[in-house]
Order: structure tokens, then C-alpha cells, then sequence
């Protein structure tokens, strides 16, 4: 059964702090890995898939790789604003099973 | 920009009685799922449909939860009774068959259930 672990579960940073996020999982044979954002009481925003033949993706100040070998992803956050405070998760999507497997996340908060 | 529709957004109920949730994904997403999330945890997958059949429901409490996708497009998850700790947030997903594309999943808003 796949597990997902985050860490750390919560981070409080000042602006304009670059920031690691980081996801790890028990088992390889995945089929993608997607980060997503959340919102209190909000659903989710899905921020970049990586496809298990990538190492990584971009998308404006928003980073993430993944290594299948080691079991790890990482999202990195550049410059971050205080816009950027919300709880981040990552999914994998297992190759055995096909189902999505989450975290439980990482609550950011970045204090202006 | 098309998205996962759910409704309600917000049900209040008494333990006991019936509560019915409704998603309607995006248009083509052959693959829903339902997961349920408990606030400051990672959401749990309770069902997965592909078209109208299920293909995994393992998780799902079947003594209290349903869910069914008759036509293979919206779906109704359904508790009946409620219990105190079904309060949780309710997610609804979609994504294309990831045999036929990326396999991206796309979330509603959500339904908070509160039950007294």
C-alpha cells in the first residue's frame, strides 16, 4: 500500500523567503505526482503533475522535481509572498493500484 | 474554464438523519472520485468510479455510505445515518483515464458537513 509523507506539516516564514516543500513515498512504481494548493475551507488547486518519466516542472515561481529512485518530490517556492500562505499537498497516482494517495500536507504561512 | 461542480457547499445536520452529496465533473472525465478529508489531515479516497461502474470502494463504510454514478457523468454520494464523526469535508475529482492522457486531477470546492 502506498504511503505519502510530508514534511514538514507546518512553516511559518518571513517574505521573500525561498522555500522546500517535501513529499516522499513508499513505493517507486508510480504513474504521476501531482502538488496541489489548498485554501481553508476550500477544495483543492492543482499547481503541477509530474509524469513519472519527468524529473521536473515549472510554473511561474513554483518548481518542482521528482527523483522515483529515492521516493521524494520536492516543491520549491521562490520569493514567497504572503499570498502564499495555504496548506500544500502532494498525490501520487500509484502504477500498481491507479489511485490517487495523498499527504497530509503542509501548512505555509508567510508573514509580511 | 470548465471545472467540478458540488453542491451544497455547507450542510448542517442532526446525527441520524440522511445527508446526500452531488458532484458533476468536468465534461469527458470518464474517471470521479469521492474523498473525504478531516480537518488538518490529507483527504481519503472513499470511492472511485470509471464511467458508472466502481472500481474501488474499499474505504467507503457501506453500512452507513452509497454512492452511485448511473450514467456514468454526475454522481450522488449519500450517508444515511449520519454520525458525529462523518463531520468532515467532502471532495469530488475528476480526471481522464490515465491510460488516455495525463491523468490530472481536478477538485471541486467541496462539501462541509457538520453534524450535531
Amino acid at each position: 500500500k502506498q504511503e505519502v509523507t510530508q514534511i514538514p506539516a507546518a512553516l511559518s516564514v518571513p517574505e521573500g523567503e525561498n522555500l522546500v516543500l517535501n513529499c516522499s513515498f513508499t513505493d517507486s512504481a508510480i504513474y504521476n505526482l501531482q502538488w496541489f494548493r489548498q485554501d481553508p475551507g476550500k477544495g483543492l488547486t492543482s499547481l503541477l503533475l509530474i509524469q513519472s518519466s519527468q524529473r521536473e516542472q515549472t510554473s511561474g515561481r513554483l518548481n518542482a522535481s521528482l527523483d522515483k529512485s529515492s521516493g521524494r518530490s520536492t516543491l520549491y517556492i521562490a520569493a514567497s509572498q504572503p499570498g502564499d500562505s495555504a496548506t500544500y499537498l502532494c498525490a501520487v497516482l500509484s502504477g500498481g493500484s491507479y489511485i490517487p494517495t495523498f499527504g497530509r500536507g503542509t501548512s505555509l504561512i508567510v508573514h509580511p | 474554464e470548465a471545472e467540478v461542480a458540488q453542491s451544497p457547499r455547507y450542510k448542517i445536520t442532526e446525527k441520524s438523519q440522511a445527508v446526500a452529496f452531488w458532484c458533476d465533473p468536468i465534461s469527458g472525465h470518464a474517471t470521479l472520485y469521492w474523498y473525504r478529508q478531516i480537518l488538518g489531515q490529507g483527504p481519503e479516497l472513499l470511492v472511485q468510479f470509471q464511467d458508472e461502474s466502481v472500481v474501488d470502494d474499499s474505504q467507503l463504510p457501506k453500512d452507513r455510505f452509497s454512492a452511485e454514478r448511473l450514467k456514468g457523468v454526475d454522481s450522488t454520494l449519500k450517508i444515511q445515518p449520519a454520525e458525529l464523526g462523518d463531520s468532515a469535508m467532502y471532495l469530488c475529482a475528476s480526471s481522464s483515464p490515465f491510460w488516455a492522457a495525463t491523468g490530472e486531477l481536478f477538485f471541486g470546492e467541496g462539501s462541509r458537513l457538520t453534524v450535531l
